[in-house]
């Protein structure tokens, strides 16, 4: 079974700090994925990867950045924390594109 | 592009109840369709998934749906539901080809009631 892990299930920081959500999948899948997940609005893409060192924006990618060095890989990272950022954070890979996605269990970050 | 509309946000059954979760998709080129249930403090898992060939797909835990593509539509399906089935479930639609990730509807809570 594709393991995908998410470093934290909960996490609780101050605005304007620097924050850093790792994703590790386990399956040597190439592409990579980050998601907000909010009340009402379903899942949102923050950014992909469809290989290493590589990246493109989603649908709402202001705010946040992220880094691939490795593969299996795929760090979110939160330039300067704000509280609209509060959400639960979800990482999915997948083998291929248009493939089923993999899902790790999420974070849920609270910034105050 | 490709979109997805879930046309019911909440959807509330008796236990053993037949339930309907609705799917519509939005595409110019030919796509792949899946069905996603989320439980409560969890990622999201597969239930089910269309690429291709017979239009009726059988998932996991009793769950079908049906690809309906003159009506762009795909329903999910079970015809008896249990406390268990209480979750969040979220139909998501990619292109064949081109450069596009999953594009995810906005959910339907199905609450199973005893």
């Amino acid at each position: 079974d594709v393991k995908v892990t998410q470093s934290s299930r909960y996490l609780v920081k101050r605005t304007g700090e620097k924050v850093f959500l790792e994703c590790v999948q386990d399956m040597d899948h190439e592409n990579m994925f980050w998601y907000r997940q909010d009340p009402g609005l379903g899942l949102r893409l923050i950014y992909f990867s469809y290989d290493v060192k590589m990246k493109e924006k989603g649908d709402i990618p202001e705010g946040y950045s992220v880094s691939r060095e490795k593969k299996e890989r795929f760090s979110l990272i939160l330039e300067s924390a704000s509280t609209n950022q509060t959400s639960m954070y979800l990482c999915a890979s997948s083998p291929d594109r248009g493939q089923p996605q993999h899902f790790g269990d999420g974070t849920r970050l609270s910034i105050l | 592009a490709q979109s997805v509309t879930q046309l019911d946000s909440q959807v509330p059954v008796f236990e053993e109840a037949p339930v309907e979760l609705r799917c519509n998709y939005s595409s110019s080129v030919s796509v792949y369709l899946f069905w996603y249930v989320q439980y409560p403090n969890q990622g999201l898992q597969l239930l089910l998934k269309y690429l291709s060939g017979s239009t009726l797909v059988k998932g996991i835990n009793g769950f079908e749906a049906e690809f309906n593509k003159s009506q762009t539509s795909f329903h999910l399906r079970k015809p008896s539901v249990h406390i268990s089935d209480t979750a969040e479930y979220f139909c998501a639609v990619s292109a064949l080809s081109g450069n596009t990730p999953l594009v995810f509807g906005k959910g339907t809570r199905l609450s199973v009631i005893a």
